[in-house]
């Protein structure tokens, strides 16, 4: 079945650190590639998405590119701040007919937390 | 417009109780799904709904897991009995349904913490 692997953590950084967070992925066919946030008190929120090969998500200063021929998401972002502070997931869906399932796999959960 | 509501917070009951859990999609959105995060692994997912039926249960982990969304609106997670590796938050999610080709984002709930002793 399908799988997704983050990076151990728990990820301790200095603000304007440049960070880095490792997703691989295991999957048939061509799923739709997410990282989530969750900030402390609340629930999950999309950061970004990619759909297809070689697409790059970004939000609030944070990118990853869906590279197909390494099965990777990785989640960067150059200057970190404290309020980056949360728990990341690396999600996939599969897609079925153009439509998606909606149905997402999660890596297990990378804390990352930002000293000023 | 009202997010993901999820009732209640956190539980704590012993081995061999009921729990239900409750969650409130944001209105108007037909697919409603139920995850689960053990012991600070990944979450996995339990079921999906669309509106009233069940589209996907294949994550639920035995019968002692009930799930019911009456009139496609709210949703309920029973548990009963609990047990110990039932420990966990449990996470709601739901989303509109829209054309194909179109990515439909969920939106989750703050999860409820469930403690069994």
């Amino acid at each position: 079945g399908d799988s997704v692997t983050q990076m151990e953590g728990p990820v301790t950084l200095s603000e304007e650190a440049f960070l880095t967070i490792n997703c691989t992925y295991t999957a048939t066919g061509y799923p739709s590639l997410f990282w989530y946030v969750q900030y402390p008190g609340e629930g999950l929120q999309l950061l970004l998405k990619a759909t297809k090969a070689d697409d790059k998500g970004s939000n609030k200063g944070f990118e990853a590119t869906y590279r197909k021929e390494t099965t990777s998401f990785h989640l960067e972002k150059g200057s970190v701040q404290v309020s980056d502070s949360a728990v990341y997931f690396c999600a996939l869906s599969q897609n079925a007919g153009g439509t998606s399932y909606g149905k997402l796999t999660f890596g297990q959960g990378t804390i990352l937390t930002v000293h000023p | 417009e009202a997010g993901v509501t999820q009732f209640p917070s956190h539980s704590v009951i012993e081995k061999g109780q009921t729990v239900t859990l409750r969650c409130d999609p944001i209105s108007g959105h037909d697919n409603l799904y139920w995850y689960r995060r053990v012991m600070g692994k990944e979450i996995k997912f339990l079921l999906h709904f669309v509106k009233e039926s069940k589209q996907d249960e294949s994550g639920m982990p035995n019968n002692r897991f009930l799930a019911e969304r009456t009139g496609g609106t709210y949703s309920t997670l029973k548990v009963q009995p609990a047990e110990l590796e039932d420990s966990g938050v449990y996470f709601c999610a739901s989303s509109r349904s829209t054309g194909a080709g179109s990515y439909n984002e969920q939106f989750f709930g703050p999860g409820t913490r469930l403690t069994v002793l």
